[in-house]
């Protein structure tokens, strides 16, 4: 089936805006990580989902940051009260294995705060 | 602290030209190592390697893995323009996280 879709592709938004990222994994795929790759800089953890477990949150750079997947399916990456830091590209990948297969990365969101 | 580090930060050559890339890193409980290209946005899986001195290839691209000095290197000969992107090496601490480095932007002239 299809890769990895996120959207929207694009996110313009102003300052103290909340925001809502979505990423749809591989069908089948168990694991589900999030990225932040700010202009210049290598991919930064921020979350990751492996099947019904918790996920490991250690990488949210602050409160504002919080994550959801439904289903075990779609996950959705939310920002309160965005700041103009939080301008980055937002990668999601998933993975049949977690750590043991390797990642499969959708197109990114492009968050710009104004 | 876990990292990785890549060099050089960023490359120019000329269509034909080899070009070889290198990754370093200092992690706990190495499991394994991947290279990407990341032309736009998303990242494309190159390789994984887990065994030093085991050679992966695909078409004009290959790497290589020493566990020993910690580093691998990404050689692409005969480089063309499509060549041209940011070239990521993720390291695996034994864990599901990934650490990734700032990665070499490669940029290849006709």
């Amino acid at each position: 089936g299809a890769g990895v879709s996120q959207s929207p592709s694009n996110k313009v938004t102003e300052k103290g805006k909340d925001v809502e990222l979505r990423c749809d994994p591989i069908s089948g795929h168990t694991a589900l990580y999030w990225y932040r790759q700010s202009l210049g800089q290598g991919l930064e953890f921020l979350i990751y989902f492996q099947g019904n477990s918790a996920p490991d949150k250690s990488g949210l750079p602050s409160d504002r940051f919080s994550a959801e997947r439904t289903g075990g399916s779609v996950s959705t990456l939310t920002i309160q009260r965005t700041q103009q830091e939080d301008s980055a590209v937002y990668l999601c990948a998933s993975s049949s294995l977690g750590h043991t297969d390797t990642q499969y990365f959708g197109p990114g969101t492009r968050l710009t705060v104004l | 602290e876990d990292k990785v580090v890549q060099s050089p930060l960023s490359l120019v050559v000329h269509e034909g030209d080899t070009v070889t890339l290198n990754c370093s890193y200092e992690v706990t409980n190495f499991r394994s190592l991947l290279w990407y290209k990341q032309e736009k946005k998303a990242p494309t899986f190159l390789f994984m390697l887990t065994s030093s001195g085991i050679e992966k290839k695909s078409g004009r691209l290959s790497s290589i893995l020493d566990n020993k000095e910690l580093f691998s290197i990404l050689n692409i000969t005969a480089t063309q323009t499509g060549d041209s992107a940011v070239y990521l090496c993720a390291v695996s601490p034994g864990t599901y996280k990934y650490i990734f480095g700032t990665g070499t932007r490669l940029k290849v002239l006709a």
